[in-house]
């Protein structure tokens, strides 16, 4: 079967660093995302890795392990406006996405 | 990115009437279209999974009968929510992709359907 699992809920400061996890089961594996998602709005690309290691974008980062069916999503030098639910994606046949992580930043 | 749209953005309907929604790719030639719904707090599920010209593929438990989707074209793709009901509230999303942009898709901005 498919899982992936994040963390529901995680709080950080402003202008500092909050890692957020995912790990995932499924039969295929074509990639994995990370996407942005604020209240009421659809979610927004940030991140794709499909080989191991880190993929480095602005103030965003992401990893990944395919050996270890993990991935995380690296959030530096946070804004109020990062406050947002998080979501990691694996790509199969079709694009699965885990529960969301819901990330409260905090002045 | 490539640009997708949804109308409409918000739409509030009887119980029994049916429920039309559009996703546009503006920019590119959607190949494949997906439809997903939000409850509220909650991450998207998948709906179903249509390719341009031919029956969509519906993820298991989601009626087909009540959630009608037709792919037309390679810019179009419509969901219809057959008499809805107020359970069928929710927030319907709506992403393309396109041959040979891998696997990126890219979401609408969503419809959030309330039925009274």
């Amino acid at each position: 079967g498919q899982n992936i699992d994040q963390p529901t809920e995680m709080t950080a400061t402003e202008g500092a660093i909050v890692q957020i996890n995912c790990t995932y089961q499924t039969s295929g594996f074509n990639g994995l995302f990370w996407y942005q998602q604020h209240a009421g709005e659809a979610p927004t690309f940030l991140s794709y890795n499909v080989l191991d290691g880190l993929e480095e974008k602005g103030r965003f980062s992401s990893f990944l392990s395919r050996s270890k069916g993990y991935s995380y999503l690296l959030l530096k030098e946070l804004q109020m406006k990062d406050s947002a639910s998080y979501l990691c994606a694996v790509a199969d046949d079709k694009i699965i996405f885990g529960k969301g992580t819901r990330l409260h930043i905090l002045p | 990115g490539a640009v997708v749209s949804q109308h409409p953005s918000r739409v509030i309907c009887k119980s029994g009437t049916s429920v039309k929604i559009e996703c546009r790719s503006l920019d590119f030639q959607a190949t494949t279209m997906f439809w997903y719904r939000q409850f509220p707090k909650q991450s998207l599920m998948l709906m179903a999974t249509s390719n341009e010209g031919s029956k969509a593929t519906y993820e298991q438990g989601v009626e087909k009968d009540k959630f009608l989707i037709n792919h037309a074209s390679l810019t179009l793709s419509t969901l219809t929510v057959t008499s809805a009901h107020p359970e069928d509230s929710s927030f319907y999303i709506c992403s393309a992709r396109g041959a040979g942009e891998g696997d990126e898709q890219f979401f609408g901005p969503g419809t959030r359907l309330t039925v009274l």
